[in-house]
C-alpha cells in the first residue's frame, strides 16, 4: 500500500525551531515530486514548499520563504522541513503530499504544529 | 500569485440532488485545475486532475470541466459520504494556490 507517514509535530514557542519529517512506502519515491501542504485550524489548504525528485529544485510560498528550508533524501524515501522563526501563523496541520500527474494524489494523515508561548 | 475563488462557499443539497461547484482563476490556468475533497478530520483526497480527468479510484458521479478560468465540478447525485468540503488548486504556475473550499452541506 502507498503511504506518506510525516513526523515532528509539536509545541514549539514563538522564535523557535522544529524539524518536520515524512517517509513515503510503498512506491518509488525517488521518481516524484514531493510537497508540505498546510491547513490552519478551521482555515483552507495552503501550498508552502515543494522539492523535485533528484532534491535539485525546491520552491516556496512567500509566507514561509527564507525561514523554511524543504529537503529530501531519497536513500530513507524521506522529506524534511526545517522550520525556523516560527510564529503564531504558522500553527497549522502539516501535510506530506505526493505530486503525480502534476497533482497531489497521496497525502498524509498530517502532523500538527501549534506555536505558542 | 493566482487567485482561485469558489463559490458557492455553501452548498445545502439533499441526498440525490446534483451538485455545481465553480472554481474561478484571476487569470487563465489553461486546463490546470485539480479537485479534491476533505472530510472531517482526514486529509484531503484528489478527484479530478488537470479540470476534468478522474483520479483513481474515483466514482463516475464526479466530473470535472472548464478551462482557461472557468471551472466547474458536478456531482450527478450526492451520496452521504459527499457531504465534505471541496477545494479547487491550480498547477499552472508557482506558487501552487487553492481555492477558499466550497461545503457541501445535507439540507
Amino acid at each position: 500500500e502507498e503511504q506518506l507517514a510525516e513526523s515532528g509535530g509539536g509545541l514549539v514557542q514563538p522564535g523557535g525551531s522544529l524539524r518536520l519529517s515524512c517517509v513515503g512506502s510503498g512506491y518509488s519515491f525517488s521518481r516524484l515530486w514531493m510537497h508540505w501542504v498546510r491547513q490552519a485550524p478551521g482555515k483552507g489548504l495552503e501550498w508552502i514548499s515543494h522539492v523535485n525528485n533528484e532534491g535539485t529544485f525546491t520552491a516556496y510560498a512567500d509566507s514561509v520563504k527564507g525561514r523554511f528550508t524543504i529537503s529530501r533524501d531519497n536513500a530513507n524515501s524521506m522529506i524534511h522541513l526545517q522550520m525556523n522563526s516560527l510564529r503564531a501563523e504558522d500553527t497549522a496541520i502539516y501535510y506530506c503530499v505526493r505530486d503525480q500527474f502534476f497533482a497531489f494524489d497521496l497525502w498524509g494523515p498530517g502532523t500538527m504544529v501549534t506555536v505558542s508561548s | 500569485e493566482i487567485v482561485l475563488t469558489q463559490s458557492p462557499v455553501t452548498l445545502s443539497l439533499s441526498p440525490g440532488e446534483r451538485a455545481t461547484l465553480s472554481c474561478r482563476a484571476s487569470q487563465s490556468v489553461r486546463n490546470f485545475l485539480h479537485w479534491y475533497q476533505q472530510k472531517p478530520g482526514q486529509a484531503p483526497r484528489l478527484l479530478i486532475y488537470d479540470a476534468s480527468n478522474r483520479a483513481t479510484g474515483i466514482p463516475a458521479r464526479f466530473s470535472g470541466s472548464g478551462s482557461g478560468t472557468d471551472f466547474t465540478l458536478t456531482i450527478t447525485s450526492l451520496e452521504p459520504e459527499d457531504f465534505a468540503v471541496y477545494y479547487c488548486q491550480q498547477r499552472y504556475n508557482w506558487p501552487r494556490t487553492f481555492g477558499q473550499g466550497t461545503k457541501v452541506e445535507i439540507k
